[in-house]
C-alpha cells in the first residue's frame, strides 16, 4: 500500500538551514505531483508547497519568500524540502502527501510527518 | 483570491448525523475540494474528493456514514450515524493554478 515516511526534522536555530526528505513505495511515485503541508502547534493546516511528477513545476505559499526550495528524486522514490533562512515560526509539523491522481493540486495521501522546532 | 471558508466547530449527539460546510470565494465555484480528517495527535486523513457537481470519489477504507454533496460555491461533508472516532478536525482543500489552500478546520465534537 501507499506509504510516505518524512525524516529530517529536528531543533535547529534561527536562520539555519534544514533539508526533509520523504521516501515513498507502494505506487508509481514518478507519476504523481507531490505536496509538502505544514503544522504549527496547535493551528490549521498550511499548504507549503507542490512538484509535479517530472520536477518541471514547482509552486510555493507566497508566505514561504522564497527561503524553501522542493525538488524531487524519481530513481530513488524521494520528495525533498530545502529550508533556508529558518525563522521560530518555521517551527511546525511537516508532511508530505501526494498529489491526486487526476486533481493533482489536491492532496490524496499523507506521511505520518516529521517535527522541526526552530529555536535558539 | 483563492479562499476556503469554514465554521470553527460545529457538534452532534452519539449516532445522530453532522453536516460541515466549506465555501469557496466568489469566482471558484466549479472548483472541485478535497476533504481531510483529523483526529487528536495524528496526522490528516484523506476522506473524499468532491466535484461541483456533487459527484465525489472516497478514499480507501471510508465508511459509508462519510459523504458529499454541492451546491454552488458550498461543498458539504455529511457524517451519519455519529462515532466517538469521528470526533476530529475536518479540513477542505482545493488548489488551482500555482496554488493551493486549505479551510480553516471545522473541529466536531461528539456529545
Amino acid at each position: 500500500q501507499v506509504q510516505l515516511v518524512e525524516s529530517g526534522g529536528g531543533v535547529v536555530q534561527p536562520g539555519r538551514s534544514l533539508r526533509l526528505s520523504c521516501a515513498a513505495s507502494g505506487f508509481p511515485f514518478n507519476s504523481f505531483g507531490m505536496h509538502w503541508v505544514r503544522q504549527a502547534p496547535g493551528k490549521g493546516l498550511e499548504w507549503v508547497a507542490f512538484i509535479s511528477y517530472d520536477g518541471s513545476n514547482k509552486y510555493y505559499a507566497d508566505s514561504l519568500k522564497g527561503r524553501f526550495t522542493v525538488s524531487r528524486d524519481n530513481s530513488k522514490n524521494t520528495l525533498y524540502l530545502q529550508m533556508n533562512s529558518l525563522t521560530t515560526e518555521d517551527t511546525s509539523v511537516y508532511y508530505c502527501a501526494t498529489g491526486y491522481w487526476d486533481t493533482p493540486m489536491v492532496s490524496n495521501y499523507w506521511g505520518q510527518g516529521t517535527l522541526v522546532t526552530v529555536s535558539s | 483570491q483563492l479562499v476556503l471558508t469554514q465554521s470553527p466547530s460545529a457538534s452532534a449527539s452519539l449516532g445522530a448525523s453532522v453536516k460541515l460546510t466549506c465555501t469557496l470565494s466568489s469566482g471558484h465555484s466549479n472548483y472541485v475540494i478535497a476533504w481531510h480528517q483529523q483526529q487528536p495527535e495524528k496526522g490528516p486523513r484523506f476522506l473524499m474528493k468532491l466535484n461541483s457537481d456533487g459527484s465525489h470519489s472516497k478514499g480507501d477504507g471510508i465508511p459509508d456514514r462519510f459523504s458529499g454533496s454541492s451546491s454552488g460555491a458550498e461543498r458539504f461533508l455529511v457524517i451519519s450515524s455519529l462515532q466517538s472516532e469521528d470526533e476530529a478536525t475536518y479540513y477542505c482543500q482545493t488548489g488551482g493554478t500555482g496554488t493551493v489552500v486549505f479551510g480553516g478546520g471545522t473541529k466536531v465534537t461528539v456529545l
